[in-house]
């Protein structure tokens, strides 16, 4: 049974940089094809895809956030990491890591961790 | 950069209601749109993938559609468990997320 599961700081104050964590459970990153990703969703907002990395360490990011956004994984650890620079209160949201699928939509998602950024 | 405008943006019907849900890409996209249905409080459930093709333990009443670059959610008879926001999701060189659908109780 494939799990993820998001964890990292709940408040983080503007200008500081969020590191969100999410441990994977069920496969491994190293096969071929394998790709994480994360999404964020701000309080009664949509979806918004921030970053994906895949088994071969190659890595995507929203054209919007890329300047902010470094995705990394531990394979020995089951982990990938999102880092996001310059927290503003407009990143207040939760945050999602999920499961890509074969033919690129998002099957599996973990519970998601709420982030707000206040002074 | 492809937009996903998502149509409508709530949607007020009844149980046993055939319901639409429209997404419209502004250019020409690959088969590579999903579904996704979001309760409050929870993660985004995969509904739909590759456009028409149902996710494993979907129930039937639900499917999709592509014609050209419009992609459409039916559900063919609302059940109560159904009133949710739903989301469409598109790749391209990177995912895009429509604004979603609520449905909600007429």
């Amino acid at each position: 049974q494939i799990t993820l599961k998001e964890s990292g700081p709940t408040l983080v104050k503007p200008t500081q940089t969020l590191t969100l964590t999410c441990t994977i459970s069920g496969f491994s990153l190293s096969p071929s094809g394998v790709g994480v990703g994360w999404i964020r969703q701000p309080p009664g907002k949509a979806l918004e895809w921030l970053a994906l990395i895949y088994w071969d360490d190659d890595k995507l990011y929203s054209p919007s956030l890329k300047s902010r956004l470094t995705i990394t994984k531990d394979t020995s650890k089951n982990q990938v990491v999102l880092t996001m620079t310059n927290m503003d209160p407009v990143d207040t949201a939760t945050y999602y890591c999920a499961h890509r699928d074969p033919v690129d939509s998002f099957d599996i998602w973990g519970q998601g961790t709420m982030v707000t950024v206040s002074s | 950069d492809i937009q996903m405008t998502q149509s409508p943006s709530t949607l007020s019907a009844s149980v046993g209601d055939r319901v639409t849900i429209t997404c419209r890409a502004s250019q020409s996209l690959s088969s590579w749109l999903a579904w996704y249905q979001q309760k409050p409080g929870k993660a985004p459930k995969l509904l739909i993938y590759k456009a028409s093709s149902l996710e494993s333990g979907v129930p039937s009443r639900f499917s999709g559609s592509a014609s050209g670059t419009e992609f459409t959610l039916t559900i063919s008879s609302l059940q109560p468990d159904d009133f949710a926001t739903y989301y469409c999701q598109q790749f391209n060189t990177y995912w895009t997320f429509g604004q979603g659908t609520k449905v909600e109780i007429k």
